[in-house]
Parts: C-alpha cells; structure tokens; sequence
C-alpha cells in the first residue's frame, strides 16, 4: 500500500525567501512521486513528477523535488517565493507497477508574506 | 499537456434531485478515469476508478448506487449524484490518462451545494 504524508498543514514564508514544503512517502514497491499544485476552486496542476530517473526533478514555475530514498522522502523546494505561489501544494504517490492510482497526502498550504 | 475538461464547474441542486456532472479529455483518449471527492481544506478522496467501456471500481465506503459512474467512451465520463442531499455538498474532481504508463490530468473540478 502506498501513501504520503505530508508535514505542516500551514507554511508561510516571506516573498523572496526559500520554499520547503516537505513530503514523506510509504510504499513497498518503487513509487511514481508528485507534487501538484491546487488554487482555489480549480483542479490540480502537475508540478512535477518522479519516475525513476533522476533523483533531483525541476517542474515548473521554479519549482523542483530531490527523490532520498534512503529518507523516504520527496519534499519541494523554491529559491525565491512569489506572491503567486500562493495555493494549496499536494504530495501524491503511486504504483507504477499496479492500479497507478494517486494517494494524496492531505496538503499544504502555502502563504507568501509580501 | 493534455487537456481535461469538467462541466460544469459549479452547480446548485435541490435535495432529493439528481445532478450529473461530465469529465471529458479533449486531446487525447483516455482508457482511464478516476473521480475524487474533496472536501473542504482536505485532500482528495479517490470515489472510483472507470476503466471505458467496463463497470466502474469504487472505493470502500463509496455508495455506487448515488454515486454512478459511466465511462461510454474514451473521451467521455459522467458522474450523476442521485438523490442528493446536503451532505453530498462537495468539491468533485475527474481526473483521466492515457494509460497506465502515463500521467494523470486533472479537470478543474465541480463544487456542488445541494440545498
């Protein structure tokens, strides 16, 4: 069974100051890992993904992820937040070699502070 | 990436009514649907998994009978809530692949308030 959870419910950082949004993950098999990103009332938008390639992945909007195995985790990172990354930030995990369903972690959302 | 389309993206309904709610993937062909459930300031809750043209897998918990699920085609899911009450007040969002190697995209979700 594969699942994610992800610590702090609530990050807020300055504009302009390091994003961490961390991201610990349970499966007996290699996962698929993903972080996605949810403003309010929309769907979610893939950030990006890790498949089994390259431990450090770069998604969009500067975001990018490092896969630690030895840790079990896959946490988010930013240089410089800006006002618009602002939303609710979703870890999510998968089988690749089952269902492929997504397990979600239960979110975290992020302020930036101006 | 792929575009996936929901609509509508909010509907009010009146209790005991039924509402149907369409997930379709507008560039590509999915043989994979999922619908979830999210309620508010929580994370997604996976309902069912709809594989086209085969009965729908739902989750434990989940009442098939209110929450229908028909995959018709491969660009086309619905999901009717029937009967609804209030607590079926929600935030509904599909999501589709092409297959089980690729990704999921996610359609911008439904809010549903039923009154």
């Amino acid at each position: 069974a594969q699942s994610v959870t992800q610590l702090g419910s609530h990050v807020s950082v300055s504009e302009g100051a390091l994003v961490l949004l961390r991201c610990n993950y349970s499966s007996s098999v290699p996962p698929y890992l993903f972080w996605y990103v949810q403003y309010p009332n929309q769907g979610l938008q893939l950030l990006l993904k890790y498949t089994s390639a390259a431990t450090l992945v770069k998604g969009i909007n500067g975001f990018e992820a490092e896969f630690k195995k030895s840790e079990t985790s896959f946490h988010l990172t930013k240089p410089s937040a800006h006002m618009s990354d602002a939303a609710e930030y979703f870890c999510a995990v998968s089988d690749p070699g089952g269902a492929n369903n997504l397990f979600f972690g239960t979110g975290t959302r992020l302020t930036v502070i101006p | 990436g792929a575009v996936v389309s929901q609509h509508p993206s909010r509907v009010i309904c009146k209790s005991g009514t039924s509402v149907k709610i369409e997930c379709r993937s507008l560039d590509f062909q999915a043989t994979t649907m999922f619908w979830y459930r999210q309620f508010p300031k929580q994370s997604l809750m996976l309902m069912a998994t709809s594989n086209e043209g085969s009965k729908a897998t739902y989750e434990q918990g989940v009442e098939k009978d209110k929450f229908l699920i028909n995959h018709a085609s491969l660009t086309l899911s619905t999901l009717t809530v029937t009967s609804a009450h209030p607590e079926d007040s929600s935030f509904y969002i599909c999501s589709a692949r092409r297959s089980r190697v690729t990704e999921a995209f996610f359609g911008q979700g439904t809010r549903l308030t039923v009154v």
